[in-house]
């Protein structure tokens, strides 16, 4: 069975400061993707990036950064120069490499940036 | 502009009732689905959909139940089966090729007393 696990229920910064949102997955498929959606109080869940299992390189999109690292089944978040607007519900999901496309959720991290 | 529409955003209905919630996308996604989510916790699958005409149960399927009779749109039933039907609901589609993303509904709040 897949299961994502966010161990950071709740993280509260000052703006400007730099955060990493933790995620870990479990799954015995070794063809995979990995996602991560934001979800701002409006409550739609906006897509951030997919990675799939075969590609470790980090990717840096703006103020956004992403760390894959399959030896410790992490893909973690990190936000550089945070601001107000960033705070949000941060979801990670897995998905299995079939056409069903299923995304197995975490329980979320809920980011508070304090002006 | 394509996207995913729900409605009603806020729904409120009294113990015992079956509830229709509106999903239709506008993307010519062939692949939907439907999530409930609750306070603190993540997204939980309840039914998704391929094509037309065929559905799969998900992980929360007990009290809910689905249609997919036009590609364009996936209605969830609450029924009065549904022990604890108050939740956030969130409709989601999906191309069946290539990309692998869901892309998301603004959601449906349910309450029911």
């Amino acid at each position: 069975a897949q299961k994502v696990t966010q161990a950071q229920t709740e993280i509260s910064v000052v703006e400007k400061e730099d955060v990493t949102l933790d995620c870990v997955y479990e799954t015995r498929d070794t063809t995979y993707y990995l996602f991560w959606y934001k979800q701002p109080p409006s409550g739609e869940l906006v897509f951030l990036i997919r990675r799939n299992s075969f590609d470790e390189q980090n990717e840096i999109s703006g103020r956004y950064s992403w760390n894959f690292q399959k030896s410790t089944s992490s893909f973690n978040f990190t936000i550089t120069a945070s601001q107000v607007v960033d705070s949000a519900v941060y979801f990670c999901a897995l998905s299995d490499y079939t056409s069903y496309g299923k995304l197995t959720f975490g329980q979320g991290t809920i980011l508070t940036v304090h002006p | 502009d394509g996207g995913i529409t729900q409605s009603p955003k806020y729904l409120f209905r009294k113990e015992g009732q079956n509830v229709t919630l509106s999903c239709e996308q506008n993307l010519n996604h062939d692949a939907m689905y439907w999530y409930r989510q609750d306070p603190g916790q993540g997204l939980r699958l309840i039914y998704y959909s391929q094509i037309v005409n065929d559905f799969q149960k998900g992980d929360i399927a007990e009290g809910y139940s689905v249609s997919r009779e036009k590609k364009e749109s996936f209605p969830l039933t609450v029924t009065s089966a549904q022990k604890n039907p108050t939740a956030f609901y969130l409709c989601a589609s999906r191309t069946g090729t290539g990309t692998y993303e869901q892309y998301f509904g603004p959601g449906t709040r349910l309450t029911v007393t």
